[in-house]
Parts: C-alpha cells; sequence; structure tokens
C-alpha cells in the first residue's frame, strides 16, 4: 500500500528556509490525487499548509501563501515544501498526506518535527 | 487559537457511546459538507476516520459515525473501546481553497 516519509533538517535558523521532502513508496506519486502538506505546533491543532497536483498545479492557505512553495518531482516519486523566512511560530511537526478527496487526507506519513531557533 | 472549536475532553466507559462536537461557523461547517475527522494516538500520525460528513473510508468500523446540523458538526464513538482512547480532530472546508482544524478533543475510555 502507499507509505509517505517526510525528510529534511529538524533544526532552521530564524529568518532561514525550512525545506522537507515527502517521498511516496507503493505508488505513483502521479496518479489522480492531491498531495498535501500540514503542520502541528507542539500543544495545539493542526494547520493545513497547502497541496500539489501530479500536474503541478498548486493550492496554499492564505495566511502562508507569501512564503510557502510546494513542488513536486515526478521521477524521484516524491513532492517537497520550502518555508520561508521562518520564524518560532514556524516550529511544528510538518506530516504530509494523501489526499482522499473533498479535503479528506487518508494516507499521512510520520511526521518530521521541525524546530526554529538559533 | 483553532478556527474550529471542540470540547478539549470527553470520557465514557466501555460499551457506553460518547459524541464529540466541533463548532464552526456558516462560512465553513454551515455552508460545506466537507468535514473531515481524525483519530490520532500518541505519537503517531493522525488516521482519516470520517470523510464529507458521514462517510467512512474502508477498515473504519461502522461504530464511527459523522453527523452535522448547522454550523456544528459530531462524531458518535459507539461501543467505546480502550482502543479508541486517543485525541480527535475535525477540520472542514472554508472555501476560497482553504481547511481549518479544531484544536481536538482527548477522549479517555474509562
Amino acid at each position: 500500500q502507499v507509505q509517505l516519509q517526510e525528510s529534511g533538517p529538524g533544526l532552521v535558523k530564524p529568518s532561514g528556509t525550512l525545506s522537507l521532502t515527502c517521498a511516496v513508496s507503493g505508488g505513483s506519486i502521479g496518479s489522480s490525487n492531491w498531495w498535501t502538506w500540514v503542520r502541528q505546533p507542539p500543544g495545539k491543532g493542526q494547520e493545513w499548509i497547502g497541496e500539489i497536483y501530479h500536474d503541478g498545479t498548486t493550492s496554499y492557505n492564505p495566511s502562508l501563501k507569501s512564503r510557502v512553495t510546494i513542488s513536486i518531482d515526478k521521477s524521484k516519486n516524491q513532492f517537497s515544501l520550502k518555508l520561508k523566512s521562518v520564524t518560532a511560530a514556524d516550529t511544528a511537526v510538518y506530516y504530509c498526506a494523501r489526499v482522499l478527496t473533498s479535503w479528506a487526507f487518508d494516507i499521512w506519513g510520520q511526521g518530521r518535527m521541525v524546530t526554529v531557533a538559533s | 487559537q483553532s478556527a474550529l472549536t471542540q470540547p478539549p475532553s470527553a470520557s465514557g466507559s466501555p460499551g457506553q457511546s460518547v459524541t464529540i462536537s466541533c463548532s464552526g461557523t456558516s462560512s465553513d461547517i454551515g455552508s460545506y459538507n466537507y468535514v473531515s475527522w481524525y483519530q490520532q494516538h500518541p505519537n503517531k500520525a493522525p488516521k482519516l476516520i470520517i470523510y464529507e460528513v458521514n462517510e467512512r473510508p474502508s477498515g473504519v468500523p461502522d461504530r464511527f459515525s459523522g453527523s452535522k446540523s448547522g454550523n456544528t458538526a459530531s462524531l458518535t464513538v459507539s461501543g467505546l473501546q480502550a482502543a479508541d482512547e486517543a485525541l480527535y480532530y475535525c477540520s472542514s472546508y472554508t472555501g476560497i481553497n482553504n481547511l481549518v482544524f479544531g484544536g481536538g478533543t482527548k477522549l479517555t475510555v474509562l
């Protein structure tokens, strides 16, 4: 079955860029699904970051849109997240997930804790 | 502060039923049938248990059910089991390509 795995630095300096990759296994990222990123700050609820379709079409949370870029690499069967100009408020567990349908996410990665600190 | 409001805790005894509410507005839950519920055990990824208000993904037992009335969605867990003890989150589409989550409800099986 399809599995997702996040990877990337666990520590990012303030004002830097957070970069994470989500590797998809057990299926093709070029299927008819959307793929998404969600984050969860410590002790808080989740926040939707954005999503990407296999053709590269993207959609972002309006509150993060100016700082976020999500891209896809079908040759590597993975998609990526870049969040620039980070602050301590961006400290969170970052999850990648597959969109089942209608804004519901049915397969999640295990999550990657990213701390923004100097 | 999360956009959707959930009670911080809920509890029930094994075999009983418990209902968790998720309060939104006319701009999200009240306008769209794109409400989902997730179960999250400690240090685990969230698991989708309900989508489109009352649909269950394959493999989710029918002890889990969802509903919506006005601006409030609800998740009911029937026949409570020890394994149901977890955090439960709701989410709703808000239009203009955005999604919001609730703050989560910790369900305790007594």
